[in-house]
C-alpha cells in the first residue's frame, strides 16, 4: 500500500530538549511538507521541500529544522528554540512541487511539552 | 491579504438532513481549491480538488462546487459516519492557505 507514515504517534518532550519527528512516503512524490495544527487555527506551513537536498522555510519556521537527504524521507526537528511546540504535526506530500497539486497527509504526530 | 474563511464553524444535522458547508476565499492567483475530511486525532483525508469556476465533483453523498469567490461542499442525506471536521484550502503558485474548518456532527 502506498502512503505516508509518521512516527511516533505521540511524543513527549522536556523543556530544553530537541526532538525529531519522522515522515516517510512511498508514493514517489517529489515534494514534501510539514504543517502544524493548533485548535481553532488553520494548518500552518513550517517547511517544505520540492526536491532532494533542497528545502525552504514556510510561514512559521523559527525553532524548527529539516533535512531531505532521500526522496522518501523528510524528518522535522523541533529545537529548544521553539517557544510553544505543543501541537499536532502533519507531514504531507504531492506529486510535483508547488502548492497547486493535491497534497496527501500522513496520520500526524502529537507533541506535548512536559 | 490572502484568506480562506469557512462557515459555519460547527453544524449539527439530523441523519438525512441535507446541508452545505461554505468556503470563501481571497487567494490571489488561485489555481486549486482543495477539500479534506479530518477525523479527531488523524490526518486530513483528501476529498476533492477543483481547478476552475463552474467545476463540480461528487463522491458518494458529497458534492463540491466552485465559483470565483467561494466553494460549497454539499452533503446529501448525511449519515452519522459523515461526522468529522471538513477543511478547505486555496492553492496558488507559492502558497496554500487553509481555513479553520467546519465541525460537522450528524445525529442518528
Amino acid at each position: 500500500d502506498g502512503g505516508i507514515t509518521q512516527s511516533p504517534k505521540y511524543l513527549f518532550r522536556k523543556e530544553g530538549q530537541n526532538v525529531t519527528l519522522s515522515c516517510e512516503q512511498n508514493l514517489n512524490h517529489d515534494a514534501m511538507y510539514w504543517y502544524r495544527q493548533d485548535p481553532g487555527q488553520g494548518l500552518r506551513l513550517i517547511y517544505y521541500s520540492q526536491i532532494v537536498n533542497d528545502f525552504q522555510k514556510g510561514d512559521i519556521a523559527e525553532g524548527y529544522s529539516v533535512s531531505r537527504e532521500k526522496k522518501e524521507s523528510f524528518p522535522l526537528t523541533v529545537t529548544s528554540a521553539q517557544k510553544n511546540p505543543t501541537a499536532f504535526y502533519l507531514c504531507a506530500s504531492s506529486i510535483s512541487p508547488g502548492f497547486t497539486d493535491t497534497q496527501y497527509f500522513g496520520p500526524g504526530t502529537r507533541l506535548t511539552v512536559l | 491579504e490572502d484568506q480562506v474563511t469557512q462557515s459555519p464553524e460547527a453544524l449539527r444535522l439530523q441523519e438525512g438532513e441535507s446541508s452545505s458547508l461554505n468556503c470563501s476565499y481571497t487567494v490571489s492567483g488561485l489555481r486549486g481549491l482543495f477539500w479534506y475530511r479530518q477525523d479527531p486525532g488523524k490526518g486530513p483525508e483528501f476529498l476533492f480538488t477543483l481547478y476552475s469556476a463552474g467545476e463540480e465533483k461528487e463522491k458518494e453523498r458529497l458534492k463540491a462546487t466552485l465559483t470565483k469567490k467561494e466553494s460549497f461542499l454539499h452533503i446529501t442525506a448525511p449519515k452519522p459516519e459523515d461526522s468529522a471536521t471538513y477543511l478547505c484550502g486555496g492553492g496558488a503558485t507559492n502558497k496554500l492557505i487553509f481555513g479553520t474548518g467546519t465541525l460537522l456532527a450528524v445525529q442518528p
